[in-house]
């Protein structure tokens, strides 16, 4: 069984550029979130993916956007890059009933996204 | 607003010497409560879910209370390999699968 994997695992952009982050689910899992983690904080939940759309969104601006494909994978697209946006990115799946009865979430390892 | 707040940001412990996480949570309808270990440069690793006040589940050195105010992660024995980043996560009524995350309790074990 494959976990949850992510690419880039390292990234440095320039304020103002644009990024794409990369997310496979766990086999068997159709439902995806996204988190920003920020240097000594805990994860900050960005969105989630449910059957290729968008069911739930946190606290975060219209430039953090994402796409869900039918495989399940996904990505995070962020615009407009800002300095504050440096943090590691986590990629969550689950299955569609545990999700929704909050059982385990898997994470993959991460995106280190450095904005200079 | 839902909130997680854990304590202290920071412990250190001899080999051996227990000790316990603290987990307080104000979340409306709580569905789950989550414990996830989570080692420097990776993704959190599942450790628990607990569902109602009174619960508690163990593995190895861990375990994991529930109270309808906070959760504990009681760590008996701890050895160096525990040592690690500990975060407590709630998943209340929203339904969104937002998971709440504290802060986290950075945990370091000296032989």
């Amino acid at each position: 069984e494959t976990g949850v994997t992510q690419s880039p695992t390292h990234l440095i952009k320039t304020r103002g550029q644009q990024v794409t982050l990369r997310c496979s689910s766990q086999s068997g899992h159709n439902t995806v979130s996204w988190y920003q983690q920020a240097l000594g904080q805990g994860p900050q939940f960005i969105f989630q993916y449910y059957r290729e759309e968008e069911n739930g969104r946190g606290n975060f601006p219209p430039r953090f956007s994402g796409l869900q494909f039918p495989n399940y994978s996904s990505e995070l697209n962020v615009n407009a890059l800002e300095l504050d946006d440096s943090a590691l990115y986590l990629c969550a799946s689950s299955s569609e009933g545990h999700s929704l009865r909050g059982y385990g979430y898997t994470f993959g390892s991460g995106t280190r996204l450095t904005v200079v | 607003e839902d909130q997680v707040t854990q304590s202290p940001e920071a412990l250190r412990l001899q080999e051996g010497e227990s000790s316990s996480l603290n987990c307080s949570y104000t979340v409306s309808g709580l569905r789950g409560l989550f414990w996830y270990r989570q080692d420097p440069g990776k993704g959190p690793e599942f450790l628990f879910t607990l569902y109602s006040a009174g619960e508690e589940k163990e593995k190895e050195r861990l375990k994991a209370t529930l109270t309808k105010k906070e959760s504990f992660l009681h760590i008996t024995a701890p050895k160096p390999e525990d040592s690690a980043t500990y975060l407590c996560a709630a998943f209340g009524s929203s339904n969104t699968g937002k998971l709440i995350f504290g802060q986290g309790t950075t945990l370091q074990v000296k032989p």
